[in-house]
């Protein structure tokens, strides 16, 4: 069965430190995608980036980067200089793709991160 | 704002109730996928529809069904409310079959007293 874990229940740090979320997944799929997805306190879920599993390469975009392994099935997020907005949970989501077309998203159970001035 | 509409955003209920959830996707998305939220079970997946049909169902209850209408917008039908149904129902909407990111709406908290 699928599987995705998210060991950091809880970050804090002070502005302008760098943060790494970690993710880790479980599949027996040979082609899935894996997603980072932004819950702020206001409720809504935020897509981030997804992320095929034939494509290793590192991906920045502004102070987001992600470092996806799959010789150790992780799929990491680092925030360059944290500011107090990204205060969020991070969710880290696998999907399968499915020879019928179905999809489904297994979920993390979230990193709660807080930033402090 | 992701273009997913949830209706209503919060809703409160006593036990045993029946309560229709409504979502409309992305303007040109033809997949609708539910997914409930709550602090003991996390986020997770209930169906997904495609362009009126059912594809798939994860870990949804009997006593919750759903459908998606021909204009493409979606109801969760949640009946014999228990308290442990109390969440946050999430919808979300792709472009296609498989293998797109979903974009999901603001949520519709339920309560269920």
């Amino acid at each position: 069965a699928q599987k995705v874990t998210q060991a950091q229940t809880e970050i804090s740090v002070v502005e302008k430190e760098d943060v790494t979320l970690d993710c880790v997944y479980e599949t027996r799929d040979t082609t899935y995608y894996l997603f980072w997805y932004k819950q702020p306190p206001s409720g809504e879920l935020v897509f981030l980036i997804r992320r095929n599993s034939f494509d290793e390469q590192n991906e920045i975009s502004g102070r987001y980067s992600w470092n996806f392994q799959k010789s150790t099935s992780s799929f990491n997020f680092t925030i360059t200089a944290s500011q107090v907005v990204d205060s969020a949970v991070y969710f880290c989501a696998l999907s399968e793709t499915r020879i019928q077309g179905a999809q489904k998203l297994v979920f993390g159970q979230g990193t709660r991160l807080t930033i402090n001035p | 704002d992701s273009g997913v509409t949830q209706t209503p955003k919060h809703l409160i209920t006593a036990t045993g109730q029946r309560v229709t959830l409504r979502c409309s996707p992305r303007s040109g998305d033809l997949s609708v996928y539910w997914y409930q939220q709550s602090l003991d079970q996390g986020l997770q997946f209930l169906i997904h529809y495609y362009n009126g049909e059912e594809r798939a169902k994860g870990n949804i209850l009997e006593r919750f069904s759903a459908q998606q209408f021909p204009d493409l917008h979606s109801e969760l039908n949640l009946s014999s409310l228990e308290l442990g149904d109390s969440a946050l129902y999430f919808c979300a909407s792709s472009t296609g079959l498989a293998d797109y990111e979903q974009y999901f709406g603001p949520g519709t908290r339920l309560t269920v007293t």
